[in-house]
């Protein structure tokens, strides 16, 4: 039974391009949200996708999008890439109607 | 608004028993997680508690206190292996069941011959 997969697991992007990284859910989950990890930092919340719908949202511009598929699998997208967008993006699966959330290995993106 | 607190660092030493505390102020409340995350990895999931009292998974254990807004993570026979960052996360409510997670800053614990 495959876990959360996150594809690229290390991206090198220059300051006002553009990215997009890859999440398949867990086997089973439908929900999937994305987590942004600064070094020495706590994750924090970036949006939810649920029945190929936004859900909810964190405090992020709208630089920051993101999509789901039928397969529940997700992209997020980032446009104008900052310096400050560096960083581990997580990705985590569950069922709508439970809390326990899995995490994918991330992906570093680095900005330069 | 949204705060949850935890120390930055700690250091024990094997074998001991080292307790992690949380404390939380948010504007919802729908659960609390514990997970584990080594360095460069992806954070895994430790424990999840919804009502007061303690939780107990064999080295394991978690206690969440909700009139308090406080919840502690304790490690027993400590290993090398278990040093790690510990992430405390509160489920805030969601406009539906599907609830975002808050994190603390998580706790580096590094564990000492």
């Amino acid at each position: 039974d495959a876990g959360v997969t996150q594809s690229p697991t290390h991206l090198i992007k220059t300051r006002g391009q553009q990215v997009t990284l890859r999440c398949s859910p867990k086997s089973g989950h439908d929900t999937v949200s994305w987590y942004q990890q600064a070094l020495g930092q706590g994750p924090q919340f970036i949006f939810q996708y649920y029945e190929e719908e936004e859900r909810q949202r964190g405090n992020f511009p709208d630089r920051f999008s993101g999509h789901q598929f039928p397969n529940y699998s997700s992209e997020l997208n980032v446009n104008a890439l900052l310096l400050g967008d560096s960083a581990l993006y997580l990705c985590a699966s569950s069922l709508w109607e439970e809390k326990k959330a899995f995490f994918g290995q991330g992906t570093r993106l680095t900005v330069v | 608004g949204q705060n949850i607190d935890q120390p930055t660092e700690m250091t024990a030493t094997e074998g001991a028993i080292v307790q992690i505390n949380c404390t939380y102020q948010t504007s919802g409340f729908n659960g609390l997680f514990w997970y584990q995350q080594h360095a460069g990895e992806a954070p895994t999931f430790l424990s999840y508690n919804v009502l007061d009292g303690l939780e107990e998974k064999g080295r394991f254990s978690s206690f969440l206190s909700r009139s308090k807004g406080y919840s502690y993570l304790l490690l027993k026979e400590l290993q090398m292996k278990d040093s790690a960052s510990y992430l405390c996360a509160v489920v805030g409510w969601g406009l539906d069941q599907g609830g975002k997670l808050i994190f603390g800053q998580g706790t580096e614990l590094s564990v000492k011959p």
